[in-house]
């Protein structure tokens, strides 16, 4: 089964509202990252996180791994036409030695 | 520029044959990976590569194969008993992984493979 989830699936946001999509997974991880997929492209590397409770941010994009590296989220602020994609977790799992990408969000910034 | 490339970019394949997905680095990294993304399944390990002449299964490595013969180079063959074969394949780089788990990923622009 599905090792890393994320919700939602599909979110739609009039541009300037802010998004969040959620990374859950059912083993501890050693760290995460977040991806990028624009439409018809290829996913592009944002940022990785390692250590528990750590917090990044980017411009308006802030990413946070859990106290307990199970999950992750990503929060854009004030959403622009050029946050349209979807956004990937991935991480690696320290049993099995076995690496994960979440099943995405899919985001839609309406003008 | 350094980077990774797949080719082609769209490959079609007759049921019963194998067909072979190039992917060639010029980044020096190390690791190498395979990854089939279906709609609305995310990204799936296929088969990656931690170093020459080495390679571990993924998550789905059944009917497929690797070799990696070179460090630029990372071929997959989708052979005849991948029973579903279409789909769009990702390549992906990175440097070596560590015991602290994986390295950030530089992709390919990937090939869709479709079943004629």
């Amino acid at each position: 089964g599905q090792q890393v989830m994320q919700i939602p699936q599909y979110q739609h946001v009039q541009e300037g509202e802010d998004f969040t999509t959620y990374c859950n997974s059912s083993t501890t991880l050693s760290n995460i990252q977040w991806y990028k997929q624009r439409p018809g492209g290829h996913p592009v590397f944002l940022i990785q996180l390692v250590k528990s409770g750590e917090v990044k941010k980017q411009k308006r994009l802030t990413f946070q791994f859990g106290e307990a590296k199970k999950n992750s989220s990503l929060h854009i602020t004030a959403t622009q036409t050029t946050d349209v994609g979807t956004y990937f977790c991935a991480g690696w799992r320290y049993t099995g030695n076995q690496f994960y990408f979440g099943t995405g969000t899919s985001l839609t910034v309406i003008p | 520029d350094g980077g990774i490339t797949q080719s082609p970019k769209y490959l079609f394949r007759k049921e019963g044959q194998n067909v072979t997905l190039s992917c060639e680095q010029n980044l020096n990294h190390d690791a190498m990976y395979w990854y089939r993304q279906d709609p609305g399944q995310g990204l799936r390990l296929i088969y990656y590569s931690q170093i020459v002449n080495d390679f571990q299964k993924g998550d789905i490595a059944e009917g497929y194969s690797v070799s990696r013969e070179k460090k630029e180079s990372f071929p997959l063959t989708v052979t005849s008993a991948q029973k579903n074969p279409t789909a769009f394949y990702l390549c992906a780089s990175s440097i070596r992984l560590t015991r602290g788990g994986n390295q950030p990923q530089h992709f390919g622009d990937g090939t869709r493979l479709s079943i004629l």
